[in-house]
């Protein structure tokens, strides 16, 4: 059953980079035609979309956090990350990584989620 | 981008109770629409995709439909395990964006 769990800094200091991994188990991160993804809900709020990774390489970023966004794969270890530079007390948010399905007859949605992990942005 | 509404915001029914939640587009997303549900300190859960396509495992208790702008989730008999906040997504163009959540809570 595949599996994926976040790590990386909970607390980042404002003007730094937010650096986030999630690891994936019970299946290759290279097998299927699937997309990692990066999705973030602030504290009491909804649910944002950063951005995916093929493991291709292939990138898509929100517009909204592209300038700030980097999205990598590392296929050796089964996992991809977040880097999310430059932050403001308004990245605070739990993150989540997520496997996407895309098929031109179902559009695009989101089946195996990660558990979420916490970051706060604060001095 | 295109903007996501849900309604009712919070919702209050009973174990037993058929609910319905509503979700629509700012423009035609077709059958592009998603529906999860998530609880509290949970990640969210895909429940149906492409408007009407309940994902496995998923009880067929919840079934969706729609298209164009307007969508809904029902719940036929709603379980102890229903109560959650739900929130619909759509995939038609990205950015992928999800309406602001409908939290159904116990009576």
């Amino acid at each position: 059953q595949l599996q994926l769990q976040e790590s990386g800094s909970g607390l980042v200091k404002p003007s730094q980079t937010l650096s986030l991994t999630c690891a994936v188990s019970g299946g290759s991160i290279g097998s299927g035609d699937y997309s990692w993804s990066w999705i973030r809900q602030p504290p009491g709020q909804g649910l944002e979309y950063i951005g995916y990774i093929y493991h291709s390489g292939s990138t898509y970023y929100n517009p909204s956090l592209k300038s700030r966004t980097t999205i990598s794969v590392d296929r050796s270890k089964n996992q991809f990350s977040l880097n999310l530079s430059s932050v403001t007390a308004a990245d605070t948010a739990v993150y989540y990584c997520a496997r996407g399905n895309w098929a031109f007859s179902t559009g695009y949605n989101m089946d195996v989620w990660g558990q979420g992990t916490t970051v706060t942005v604060s001095s | 981008d295109i903007q996501m509404t849900q309604s009712p915001s919070s919702l209050s029914a009973s174990v037993g109770d058929r609910v319905t939640i509503t979700c629509r587009a700012s423009q035609s997303i077709s059958s592009y629409l998603n529906w999860y549900h998530q609880k509290p300190g949970k990640a969210p859960k895909l429940l149906i995709y492409a408007a009407s396509n309940l994902q496995s495992g998923v009880p067929s208790r919840f079934s969706g439909s729609g298209s164009g702008t307007d969508f809904t989730l029902t719940i036929s008999s709603l379980q102890p395990e229903d109560f959650a906040t739900y929130y619909c997504q759509q995939s038609y163009s990205t950015p992928y964006t999800f309406g602001q959540g409908t939290k159904l809570e116990i009576k």
